[in-house]
């Protein structure tokens, strides 16, 4: 069975703190994907990464998938109480359903 | 932005009663899911769809779970008779393949009572 682990579980930052979570697994994925989940809502697709060592950009978020495919990180820059949510890593291989993280829920206060 | 589209957003129902969640998926997606998210835990895999037939189950997809795509648009999850821990948030998703991510559906939060 193929398991994410996020981290931390939980996060609260001040507007304008540069923050970073991680999703870690033991085992190799052929993409990993993050997701931002707000309450009572599905999950919504941020970003797709493929290749070790592969890093993407989307305005102040960037996504780091490591070189052994079997980790990523999401660092945000200086964050915005509109960042507040919660941050999902989901790991695929082929054509295998995704596996989900736990999730880290961030909350940025102003 | 095209979107995936659940019904009903909340269905409240009897321990033991049938119920029936649906789902519109993307009209050119090729591959179709179901996931659950009981209350405060992570999203969790159900069954995959591609073809018009199962392609994955997980062991929580046992015999009172189905799945339908009856008339080419409408993707079906039907709980044959429901338990207390069958309350969740059930999502829909569809996918185009390859590397693309999935687009999920505002799901439905089913209570049983």
């Amino acid at each position: 069975t193929q398991l994410l682990e996020q981290s931390p579980q939980f996060l609260s930052i001040q507007e304008g703190e540069n923050l970073t979570v991680y999703c870690n697994s033991s085992s190799v994925f052929s993409s990993l994907q993050w997701y931002r989940q707000e309450p009572g809502e599905g999950p919504v697709l941020l970003v797709t990464v493929v290749t070790g060592g592969e890093v993407k950009k989307l305005k102040r978020l960037t996504f780091q998938f490591g070189d052994a495919r079997k980790d990523s990180s999401l660092h945000i820059t200086a964050a915005q109480t509109g960042d507040t949510g919660l941050y999902l890593c989901a790991g695929g291989s082929g054509n295998t359903p995704l596996v989900f993280g736990k999730g880290t829920r961030l909350s940025v206060i102003a | 932005e095209p979107e995936v589209t659940q019904t009903p957003s909340h269905q409240v129902t009897q321990m033991g009663q049938e119920v029936i969640l649906r789902c519109v998926p993307i009209s050119n997606h090729l591959y179709f899911y179901w996931y659950r998210q009981i209350l405060g835990q992570k999203v969790e895999f159900l069954v995959s769809f591609y073809n018009n037939e199962i392609s994955e189950k997980s062991e929580i997809f046992d015999d009172q779970f189905s799945v339908e795509r009856p008339d080419g648009s409408n993707f079906t999850l039907k709980i044959r008779s429901t338990k207390l821990e069958d309350s969740a948030m059930y999502f829909c998703a569809s996918a185009g393949g390859g590397y693309y991510g999935y687009t999920f559906g505002s799901g439905t939060r089913l209570t049983v009572v």
